[in-house]
């Protein structure tokens, strides 16, 4: 089963940046960042595909940027300009690449069909 | 970008109860959305796929059904270890917008 570990976690003043990182055991089609901000729900924020193909929220579009290491199978989220209302746990989810049948595929053929592992999220503190 | 909301956004239920969480979008995203449950202090739990698609592992109290624009999320018999926040979330294409939750509480 994949296990996925985060961190870089911190806290930073408004304007700042932070770099989180997302070690993965194993192969994961895709590699999600998500967040939840103290009180509110959950955030989509960012999704980087074992092809490389990356997609970003309107919320931080700009702002951060996902990456990857292939050789050491980790992903990134460079964060620059961070503001107060980045404040959150931030997790890193991905696929066990279990899926078969139907589903596994969204209407532009990439394999999506939910986030089945998480990591156990990193805070990031924005605040001056 | 596809908007998605829940409803209610809250909830109190007894054990034994049926509860149903209602999703939509405001376009059709087929049956491209998942469900999943969130407790406190805890990573988030997948519930469903493809709508109605039940993950490995979950208990089949729970079940999903909808397509199009409306869907919903059903627990045929709560159960204390329900109480958490249901989320949706839609994912026919990027950006993978989850809904704003309901929480699940007993009674």
């Amino acid at each position: 089963e994949v296990q996925l570990v985060e961190a870089g976690g911190g806290f930073v003043q408004p304007g700042g940046s932070l770099r989180l990182s997302c070690a993965a055991s194993g192969f994961t089609n895709y590699i999600n960042w998500v967040r939840r901000a103290p009180g509110k729900g959950l955030e989509w924020v960012s999704i980087i595909y074992s092809g490389g193909d990356t997609y970003y929220a309107d919320s931080v579009k700009g702002r951060f940027t996902i990456s990857r290491d292939k050789s050491k199978n980790t992903v990134f989220l460079q964060m620059n300009s961070l503001r107060a209302d980045d404040t959150a746990v931030y997790y890193c989810a991905g696929d066990s690449g279990l899926c078969s049948g139907g589903g596994c595929y969204n209407k532009d053929y990439y394999y999506f069909y939910g986030l089945d592992v998480w990591g156990q999220g990193t805070t990031v503190t924005v605040s001056s | 970008d596809i908007q998605m909301t829940q409803s209610p956004s809250s909830l109190s239920a007894s054990v034994g109860d049926r509860v149903t969480i209602t999703c939509r979008a405001n376009q059709d995203i087929r049956n491209y959305l998942a469900w999943y449950q969130h407790k406190p202090g805890k990573i988030p739990n997948l519930l469903i796929y493809a709508a109605s698609t039940l993950q490995s592992g979950v208990p089949s109290r729970f079940s999903g059904s909808g397509s199009g624009t409306d869907f919903t999320l059903t627990i045929s018999s709560l159960q204390p270890e329900d109480v958490a926040t249901y989320y949706c979330q839609k994912y026919n294409s990027a950006p993978f917008t989850f809904g704003p939750g309901t929480t699940v509480d007993v009674k």
